[in-house]
């Protein structure tokens, strides 16, 4: 059973649209993770919470927004769209440093198409 | 500041070769963790290994085997017999931050094995 659930799989978006991908997880973590892929590139992190305590990376551009109402729901929210924002989206979660088992589980990851 | 290089950037082997992937970090954190994921082409992120800053202990796992070793801040990873469904990007991450629990990740290893 997948542990990890973004949603959609695939996101195709208007330039400028606002979008928002979502992820949950049954895992119970208190440490969830949003990042952007590229192809052929690794992971770029763009922010993540610990509990409720949000961080932001200081590279991450305005236009990228997160929600996280509860410990099982993490939104990203991309409020205008720009054709460089065409990416895979990854949300992972773990466990925080310190508890045993401290590795992060990912989802599949949203594909964002940009038109 | 937290950084993790892979300065391979494409291996190519034929199978059963053995093949080893390096992976160099750097923090000023006294704790912290390392991870070895898997990339497959179908995209989703394999977590295949955890070590803690204070746990230099190498291990193997099958045909899988990490070198650890805090003096030089490198995290090896070495296939043995390398099969063609080794193929894949590997990535070597690491996590630090105290209570922020970031984690960050190297620009990965592409890992072609020849038949």
């Amino acid at each position: 059973d997948a542990m990890v659930i973004q949603n959609p799989r695939y996101q195709v978006t208007q330039f400028g649209k606002p979008v928002t991908l979502s992820c949950s997880q049954t895992l119970n973590h208190n440490v969830m993770y949003w990042y952007q892929q590229k192809s052929s590139q690794a992971p770029k992190l763009l922010f993540h919470y610990y509990d409720k305590d949000f961080n932001n990376e200081a590279d991450t551009p305005d236009n990228f927004q997160s929600r996280r109402p509860n410990t099982s729901f993490c939104f990203l929210d991309i409020r205008s769209p720009g054709l460089g924002d065409a990416a895979m989206y990854l949300c992972a979660t773990s466990r925080a440093m310190g508890q045993a088992g401290t590795e992060a589980f990912f989802g599949q990851g949203t594909r964002l198409t940009v038109v | 500041a937290q950084k993790v290089t892979q300065a391979q950037t494409e291996i190519s082997v034929v199978e059963k070769e053995d093949v080893t992937l390096d992976c160099v970090y750097e923090t000023r954190d006294t704790t912290y963790y390392l991870f070895w994921y898997k990339q497959p082409p179908s995209g989703e992120l394999v977590f295949l290994i955890r070590r803690n800053s204070f746990d230099e202990q190498n291990e193997i796992s099958g045909r899988y085997s990490w070198n650890f070793q805090k003096s030089t801040s490198s995290f090896n990873f070495t296939i043995t017999a390398s099969q063609v469904v080794d193929s894949a990007v590997y990535f070597c991450a690491l996590k630090t931050g105290g209570a922020t629990n970031k984690l960050i990740f190297g620009t990965g290893t592409l890992l072609a094995v020849q038949p």
